[in-house]
């Protein structure tokens, strides 16, 4: 089936550890993106790509970094640079490749806790 | 700069009852809106989305959403709640000043009591 991969779905860490969140779609979609979800907020954008091998930043990039080596494939870390780096990663996928209205899909999110 | 406002953070019905969740927009063009459902832990859907076409915008799951520009809101309805129905829902709109980024609401909460 089509869909949004990300991986692991939990993930504990120590704090100064760096980790990489993972995300593969199989829909052939040009825009990828990672968004932050905290409890009561809505979604905060933290980069997107819109096309292989280019990436922008979004309203809160700052300890993140990401890469775009593959259509398929937007892999997220989380650096030891992000002071609060603990909540609920969404990795969405859009056919379009500007940041036009249209339908994102998500992926199951992944949660990560820093102890 | 566009700006969406869920106006409940929290909404609980009875099963069978009608489901009102209330979203105001500020915009200066006309805008394009969204409602998005999120169960626990899980991704976020698309139910509807408003692209000046028709005002009343249905969506899946029998949910609508009605565009008044004169109010500058865009409230989702259902007339019969389902347990199933319970989750956050977010209401989004499109900023063109932006390329078109997603703003996303607070969100609302509902819970749907048997």
């Amino acid at each position: 089936d089509g869909g949004i991969t990300q991986s692991p779905k939990y993930l504990f860490r120590k704090e100064g550890q760096n980790v990489t969140l993972s995300c593969e779609q199989n829909l052939n979609h040009d825009a990828m993106y990672w968004y932050r979800q905290d409890p009561g907020q809505g979604l905060r954008l933290i980069y997107y790509s819109q096309i292989v091998n280019d990436f922008q930043k979004g309203d809160i990039a700052e300890g993140y970094s990401v890469s775009r080596e593959k259509k398929e494939s937007f892999p997220l870390t989380v650096t030891s640079a992000q002071k609060n780096p603990t909540a609920f990663y969404l990795c969405a996928s859009g056919r379009d490749r500007v940041l036009v209205a249209g339908e994102l899909f998500f992926g199951e999110g992944s949660r990560l806790t820093v102890l | 700069a566009q700006s969406v406002t869920q106006l409940d953070s929290h909404v609980s019905v009875s099963e069978g009852t009608p489901v009102l969740l209330r979203c105001n927009y500020s915009s200066s063009y006309s805008p394009s809106l969204f409602w998005y459902v999120q169960h626990p832990n899980k991704g976020l859907q698309l139910l509807l989305k408003y692209t000046s076409a028709a005002t009343l915008v249905k969506g899946i799951n029998g949910f609508e959403a009605e565009f008044k520009k004169s109010e500058t809101s865009f409230h989702l309805t259902k007339p019969s709640a389902h347990m199933s129905d319970a989750a956050e829902y977010f209401c989004v709109v499109s900023d063109y000043n932006q390329g078109g980024k997603l703003i996303f609401g607070q969100g609302t909460e509902l819970s749907v009591k048997p």
